[in-house]
């Protein structure tokens, strides 16, 4: 089975700074994608971004980008010019693919607190 | 482009009611359907998915059912609900079993 690990439970950030989120994760899988979700307090999870394992370069998406280190089942998330409007949950989550590559197995989660 | 509805967004229910939790997607066809719930302070468990009409898998054994009547409808339900089925609900769709998933508004549900 697969886990993520996120090992800040809580952080804080100024508004405008940038801020790195961490994630590890344990598979004995080549094939997969990683993602991190984003949920404010409306609860309702959104894609921020998403990585193919096979792909080397590090997705970007505006402001969000990771560092994904594929030896190390590393996957952070970098927020640069962090906004009031990033304040959630982000969780980090792992999908194997293949005949069983169904589940998204989440981390448990880190607070986002962007403080002006 | 795609839409995921959930309702109710909120419900209170006493220990032994029945439950329904209903879940449309629109604006795709045949999509991959899921319910995960999520308990206070935790991460997303995935309970049940659905790759089509009437197919559906089980994630963990519980007090709850899946339904799946139409290609883009989505059932949660149980015949009497405990207490420790509180939480929030969340549906979510994909193209297939290898693409990202979406995910609706969630509902939260409290047994009393």
């Amino acid at each position: 089975a697969q886990t993520v690990t996120q090992s800040q439970p809580e952080m804080s950030v100024q508004e405008a700074e940038t801020v790195t989120l961490s994630c590890t994760y344990d598979t004995s899988e080549n094939n997969y994608y990683l993602f991190w979700y984003k949920q404010p307090p409306s609860r309702q999870m959104i894609l921020v971004i998403r990585q193919e394992a096979y792909k080397q370069q590090n997705a970007t998406e505006n402001r969000f980008s990771v560092n994904f280190q594929k030896a190390a089942k590393s996957f952070s998330l970098k927020i640069s010019d962090s906004q009031l409007g990033d304040t959630a949950m982000y969780f980090c989550a792992f999908m194997k693919l293949g005949n069983s590559g169904y589940a998204l197995n989440f981390g448990k989660g880190t607070s986002l607190l962007v403080t002006p | 482009s795609q839409t995921i509805h959930q309702w109710p967004a909120t419900l209170v229910q006493p220990v032994g009611s029945p439950l329904s939790l209903e879940c449309t997607v629109e604006g795709t066809s045949n999509p991959n359907l899921y319910w995960y719930r999520q308990a206070a302070g935790r991460g997303l468990q995935l309970l049940f998915y659905s790759v089509g009409i009437g197919q559906i898998s089980s994630e963990v054994p519980q007090n709850l059912s899946a339904s799946r009547p139409q290609d883009r409808q989505f059932i949660l339900s149980s015949k009497k609900l405990l207490l420790s089925d509180s939480g929030f609900y969340l549906c979510a769709w994909s193209v297939n079993a290898e693409e990202t998933q979406y995910f609706g508004p969630g509902t939260r549900l409290l047994v009393l």
